[in-house]
């Protein structure tokens, strides 16, 4: 596709439960981001990937969180035993290149954890 | 750490007016700036961006100004049209660091 997808579009899960979600990025782009939003808030950084370069892993929030790419292509983030407080927007996005391009965002998984 | 702030929550403008959302920044090291808009349900959307060598960069009826002196950076949108209504996030970021830190936004309502 042309932009970034992302899925889930939404999820429900139930407290303690494991979630994984996908993002496909645009094809040619070697950065990739994760961000989480809160409703109502602005974007959190959690995690991104550049080509073969060890991950900046620096903004996931407990060791809960973790991500991984395959290649230059789709990147999964999983979160365990998941929390109330995870609920939110997780969003992905990819650039050309890190070095300050753009970046272009998917429209988000937004999770919701009972 | 640093953030990424802005000053105005909300703000409502005529349509056809021209509207001025601002932004203050604290990191003096960020050399990367960048303007979103968000509809509801989607993803951010990438407006403009401006690196810091620059003080103004223009696009289709859209304006970044970035005033370093004072960390201030603005998003100008003329000739507001419905469409504009969203929520506009100011981010930034520098070179070898490129995680964008992104404000709170404001919530830009046109009013027909």
């Amino acid at each position: 596709g042309a932009g970034v997808s992302q899925s889930p579009s939404n999820k429900v899960t139930e407290k303690g439960k494991d979630v994984e979600l996908r993002c496909d990025p645009i094809s040619g782009h070697t950065a990739l981001y994760w961000y989480r939003q809160r409703l109502g808030q602005g974007l959190e950084f959690l995690i991104y990937f550049q080509g073969n370069s060890a991950p900046d892993k620096s903004g996931l929030p407990s060791d809960r969180f973790s991500a991984e790419r395959t290649g230059e292509s789709v990147s999964t983030l999983t979160i365990q035993r998941t929390q109330q407080e995870d609920s939110a927007v997780y969003l992905c996005a990819s650039s050309q290149m890190t070095g300050n391009q753009p970046q272009h965002f998917g429209d988000g998984t937004r999770l919701s954890i009972l | 750490g640093e953030s990424v702030g802005l000053h105005l929550p909300t703000l409502s403008v005529q349509e056809g007016d021209n509207s001025i959302i601002n932004c203050a920044y604290s990191n003096s090291a960020s050399d990367y700036f960048i303007w979103y808009k968000q509809e509801s349900g989607k993803g951010p959307q990438f407006i403009i961006d401006i690196r810091s060598n620059m003080d103004k960069r223009q696009g289709q009826r859209v304006t970044v100004l970035l005033n370093k002196t004072v960390k201030h950076l603005s998003l100008q949108i003329a000739a507001t049209q419905p469409g504009d209504s969203a929520v506009y996030f100011c981010a930034d970021s520098n070179f070898g660091n490129e995680k964008l830190t992104f404000g709170t936004g404001t919530r830009l309502t046109i009013i027909p």
